[in-house]
This record gives C-alpha cells, structure tokens and sequence, in this order.
C-alpha cells in the first residue's frame, strides 16, 4: 500500500528554467508533507516543509504547493542550478506516530 | 554539532547470518528512526526508539530489532538474514520526541549486500 507516490521517475531541466516535481498522497490524515534532497553516498536532506493547513509554503528558490483535494502536492525550484541535481523524495508525517512516509523518488537533472 | 553517523559504510552478509548496524545520534537529539531504502525505492521505516522505549514499528518482521542507548547512539540488528535484506539502511536523528515534527537528519547510511 503506496501512501506516497511519485509518480516520475526522473526529470531533465534546462539551468535557469523551473523543475517541477510532484508526489500524490492518498492518506488524508497526514499532518505534514515534507521535501528531502539525496545526492549519492549522502542521507537526505531537509528541504522544505508544508502542513496541511496551508496551501503554499516558499523558501528561497523553492516553493511547495498542497492541493488537499486532489491530495496532491508540488515542489517548484525557479531557477534551476545544476547543483540542484539529486534525487528528491516527497513524504509525509502524521504528528502521533512520529512516522516519515516517503515517496518512491524523482531523480532530477539540472543541465548547464 | 556533529553530524549523524553510522557504521560501518558497507558490508556483505551471507544469507541467514546476522548483522549488526551501528548509528551516532546529532548531539542533544533524544530520538532515532530506523529506515531500509531498497534500489530504486524511497526509505521504508523501520522502527523508532525514544528515550530508549520503541515507539513506533513499520510492516517489518521480528527479526529486525534495535537498541537505543543512554547516549541516545542506536543498533540495528536483523537476524537470519535474506537475500531482500539488501538494502541502504539509514539513521535518523530528532529531537522530536514521541510526537513532533521537529526535523529528522538523516546519516549517510551503511549499504548491506546480503548474497
């Protein structure tokens, strides 16, 4: 049972253009969607964060949007880097279990 | 502030033996999670222990345990090993508590290769 998907395995983007990145949820009872970088032989890293009760949370270059709805949430980057190249993985947390639920991966490309 | 670590980087297993993973907690965090990322997939939880007390286990068998010690440092152990064991198994560390958002930082993880 997938409660976090994402559904692109990979994506390619230009520098300077936006990469877009999406994750579809199914467990409404989520508290918190969260965004980790991986690069390789590396944990993830936090990224960026939204609760449920918002829809729209920015930082710097990166901005997460939730659409509760269609339990649906993005991650735009604007503008790319090529350092920005890594694996990102969406997840989600419900408070009382302390439980990070995490999404298959995106693994993106940022071409000079 | 040091980092998470864990040990060892890697390591090779035959099947049905078993393993011992090793993490150090980021000073002053009293909570640590367990996770087993397989190829291609994001990290699956495993356990997470706070203040020593499991709180918290994923769809995982008995055979995968853990330990958390005074100094909040933590063990993995999967016994009887499987060829689907393998896997990158990361640590980490929070200061979250039983219930809490509070950022969980993650270790570089120890890559298990089980033949």
């Amino acid at each position: 049972d997938q409660q976090v998907k994402q559904n692109s395995p990979s994506l390619s983007v230009q520098e300077g253009r936006i990469s877009i990145l999406n994750c579809d949820y199914t467990n409404s009872m989520f508290d918190y969607f969260l965004w980790y970088k991986k690069y390789p032989a590396e944990g993830p890293t936090f990224l960026i964060s939204i609760s449920s009760i918002k829809d729209k949370n920015e930082d710097g270059r990166f901005t997460v949007f939730l659409n509760k709805s269609a339990k649906h949430l993005s991650l735009h980057i604007v503008p790319s880097q090529p350092g920005d190249s890594a694996v990102y993985f969406c997840a989600a947390i419900t408070i009382n279990t302390g439980k990070l639920i995490f999404g298959q991966g995106t693994t993106l490309q940022v071409k000079p | 502030e040091t980092g998470v670590t864990q040990s060892p980087t890697h390591l090779i297993k035959t099947r049905g033996q078993q393993v011992t993973l090793r993490c150090s907690s980021q000073s002053g965090h009293n909570t640590v999670s367990w996770y087993q990322q397989a190829l291609g997939q994001g990290p699956q939880f495993i356990f997470q222990y706070y203040r020593e007390e499991e709180n918290g286990r994923g769809n995982f068998p008995p055979r995968f345990s853990g330990l958390q010690f005074p100094n909040y440092s933590s063990e993995l152990n999967v016994n009887a090993l499987e060829l689907d064991d393998s896997a990158l198994y990361l640590c980490a560390s929070s200061s979250g508590g039983i219930a809490g958002i509070d950022e969980q930082y993650f270790g570089p993880g120890t890559r298990l290769t089980v033949t």
